[in-house]
């Protein structure tokens, strides 16, 4: 069965510090990651996906299939990152056709500091 | 961003009533999802539809079920509530298809609490 851990329930930072958020998986076919975000009174949203391996505010997150691992990094904290931060996992096909189930994490709370 | 609706905001209810959660998209999506929240858990799925004619049961679908009354309407259940169903349920959408459509659309969350 596939499984995402996200081994920090809190992670407290200073702005202008560095700050990873780590996230393992266990899936054992062909997986499509995404870090999803909520800030305080907003809705869960997609932050970004590994497939599209780009920047999202500043954020990025490189799958490690070899590691089973898709942390989520950014070199600068900012104080507007404050939020609850989720792992998920989707199963998908060798064709890349989604079977829909999202599968996420415990979720990190991230709090920069001021 | 209203695109995905859901009704009531909170709700405060009692052991063995039946509720109901309601909600609503305007996005055109086919697929629909529940999951509830709860801290430390993260987020977990109950049901989920692929269509009109498809309803699916998750990890955690004891004690619930659902309603696809449209494409735009998925309703979850509470036949007969219990205090463990405290916590907070979100509706969601996505497109169904290639990886380039798996982005899920979440609504504002429903906090329930049962006494």
């Amino acid at each position: 069965a596939q499984r995402v851990t996200q081994p920090e329930k809190l992670l407290s930072v200073f702005k202008g510090a560095p700050v990873e958020l780590k996230c393992n998986y266990s899936y054992s076919g062909s997986p499509e990651l995404f870090w999803y975000v909520q800030y305080s009174r907003q809705r869960l949203q997609l932050l970004l996906r590994h497939i599209s391996r780009e920047s999202i505010k500043g954020f990025t997150a490189d799958l490690n299939k070899g590691e089973t691992s898709f942390h989520l990094k950014k070199p600068f904290a900012q104080e507007e990152d404050s939020a609850m931060y989720y792992c998920a996992l989707i199963n998908t096909n060798a064709g890349g056709t989604s079977y829909g189930k999202l599968t996420f994490g415990q979720g990190t709370i991230l709090t920069v500091h001021p | 961003d209203a695109d995905v609706t859901q009704t009531p905001r909170n709700r405060i209810t009692k052991t063995g009533k039946r509720i109901m959660l309601e909600c609503s998209q305007t996005k055109g999506h086919d697929r629909m999802y529940w999951y509830r929240q709860d801290p430390g858990l993260g987020l977990r799925l109950i049901y989920y539809s692929f269509d009109v004619k498809d309803i699916n049961k998750g990890e955690i679908s004891d004690g619930y079920s659902v309603s696809r009354q449209a494409q735009a309407k998925f309703s979850l259940s509470l036949e007969s509530a219990i205090p463990n169903q405290t916590a907070l349920y979100f509706c969601a959408t996505s497109d169904g298809g290639t990886s380039s459509y798996n982005e899920q659309f979440f609504g504002p969350g429903t906090r329930l609490t049962v006494l």
